[in-house]
């Protein structure tokens, strides 16, 4: 079995602040990782995801985020927030083991103020 | 760019009554899936269906629901007789194939439908 922790529920931060999101989980088999990002009154939108290869994964809208297999992490960053980036934003793992189901974290809601 | 659409955005039921949620996939994906969000809560797998058939379910998928690709373009969740804790709002979405890993593993999602039981 798999799941997802995501520590913060709420994230308040200011405009053009540096913001880290953290993602935590915990698997018997290796896993793929993604982030959704929920803009209100819309549907899940993939951010970035890890497959293989670097560690350092570059995704849309300036959002970066690292896998740490020793960590068992893959914390979401981004260096300078901006209004628009205000939404829920959701962690989530499959196995490599063909079951292709996502596992979904909690969500931490980002809230930038100005 | 492609997008998977969903139909209704909201659907208010009495409990018991019988529910169709529907989704149009991408057009050239393979794989379908269905997710559920209660309000407050994770958003929990239910299902995935490639080939006219179920590949997977999750232990909330009952005999109450079931899933259907009626023709080429639709995708459809059936609940028979809907209960209050039914309640919640509704994913679908689509992957382009079903190789484990492979480019097409991203699953791209509808805008969801909210379903109210009362």
């Amino acid at each position: 079995a798999q799941s997802v922790t995501q520590l913060d529920s709420q994230v308040p931060v200011f405009e053009e602040a540096p913001v880290e999101l953290r993602c935590n989980y915990s698997s018997s088999v290796s896993v793929y990782l993604f982030w959704y990002v929920q803009y209100p009154n819309q549907g899940l939108q993939l951010l970035l995801k890890y497959l293989s290869g670097s560690t350092l994964v570059k995704g849309i809208n300036g959002f970066e985020a690292e896998f740490n297999k020793s960590q068992t992490s893959f914390h979401l960053r981004k260096p300078s927030v901006h209004i628009s980036d205000t939404a829920e934003y959701f962690c989530a793992v499959s196995s490599f083991m063909g079951r292709r189901a996502l596992t979904f974290g909690s969500g931490t809601r980002l809230q930038v103020q100005p | 760019e492609p997008e998977v659409t969903q139909t209704p955005s909201h659907q208010v039921t009495q409990m018991g009554q019988e529910v169709i949620l529907r989704c149009v996939p991408i057009s050239n994906h393979l794989y379908f899936y269905w997710y559920r969000q209660i309000l407050g809560q994770k958003v929990e797998f239910l299902v995935s269906f490639y080939n006219n058939e179920i590949s997977e379910k999750s232990e909330i998928f009952d005999d109450q629901f079931s899933v259907e690709r009626p023709d080429g373009s639709n995708f459809t969740l059936k609940i028979r007789s809907t209960k209050l804790e039914d309640s919640a709002m509704y994913f679908c979405a689509s992957s382009a194939q079903g190789v484990v890993g492979g480019v097409g593993e991203t699953q791209y999602f509808g805008p969801g439908t909210r379903l109210l039981v009362l």
